[in-house]
């Protein structure tokens, strides 16, 4: 099955500063990508996700780059703000019926 | 809020103790999951109903018992449980079977205890 790493733990940040949380993924044939941030008390919300044929996707303050070569994707956000303090986790999925696998999270401090 | 709903919000139980989880979902979504959500570790995706039927167990202990009776409302009883089966236990709901296209809307979780 799909195996999804998932680095660092833990991310600490100066408000301001910009965050990158990186994962690997093992199944070649995945190709859905979302990213969840969990808030202390409250369960994941999808904040972002890409699909396998483009290969960035910005929101506004939050991106998502995907390398399918390397089996990678990574999570881009800039001027961060005590409020992108949460625990994010990255998932990937191999198709439409197909409940992703999680990482398992990382905790991003943004320090005022 | 999601529009997933998790009661109660926080429960102890001894091990001898038999309690149910309930989760409601108001967004007419087809699909419902039970995660188990423990310290440091991904996660784990324990049972998946679609359209009330039970399509994926992942190897949980029958010690967890999950229910389905209608599409909006899922239950996880539990009986002599473990001090390792503590964790947060997370009801999400997704309109078909997530993957592409097919966003899962987490509830808040249930904190769980067993002493």
């Amino acid at each position: 099955g799909e195996n999804v790493e998932q680095h660092p733990s833990t991310l600490s940040v100066q408000e301001g500063d910009s965050a990158v949380i990186k994962c690997t993924y093992s199944d070649s044939a995945s190709n859905y990508f979302p990213w969840y941030k969990q808030e202390l008390g409250k369960g994941p919300q999808l904040i972002i996700d890409i699909r396998s044929n483009v290969g960035e996707k910005k929101d506004q303050r939050i991106a998502v780059t995907l390398n399918k070569t390397a089996k990678h994707f990574s999570l881009h956000i800039t001027e961060t703000q005590p409020e992108d303090s949460a625990v994010y986790f990255c998932a990937a999925s191999i198709g439409r019926s197909y409940i992703p696998t999680f990482g398992r999270g990382t905790s991003l401090i943004v320090h005022p | 809020e999601t529009g997933v709903t998790q009661t109660p919000r926080h429960l102890v139980m001894g091990m001898t103790n038999k309690k149910s989880l309930k989760c409601e979902q108001h967004l007419g979504h087809n699909a419902m999951y039970w995660y188990k959500q423990s310290a440091k570790k991904p996660l784990e995706l324990m049972f998946v109903y679609s359209l009330e039927e039970r399509v994926e167990n992942n190897s949980v202990p029958s010690r967890f018992s999950p229910e389905c009776p209608n599409s909006s409302h899922l239950f996880l009883h539990l009986h002599t449980l473990q001090p390792e089966d503590s964790a947060l236990y997370l009801c999400a709901s997704s309109q078909e079977l997530a993957g592409v296209g097919n966003e899962q809307f987490f509830g808040p979780g249930t904190r769980l205890t067993v002493l």
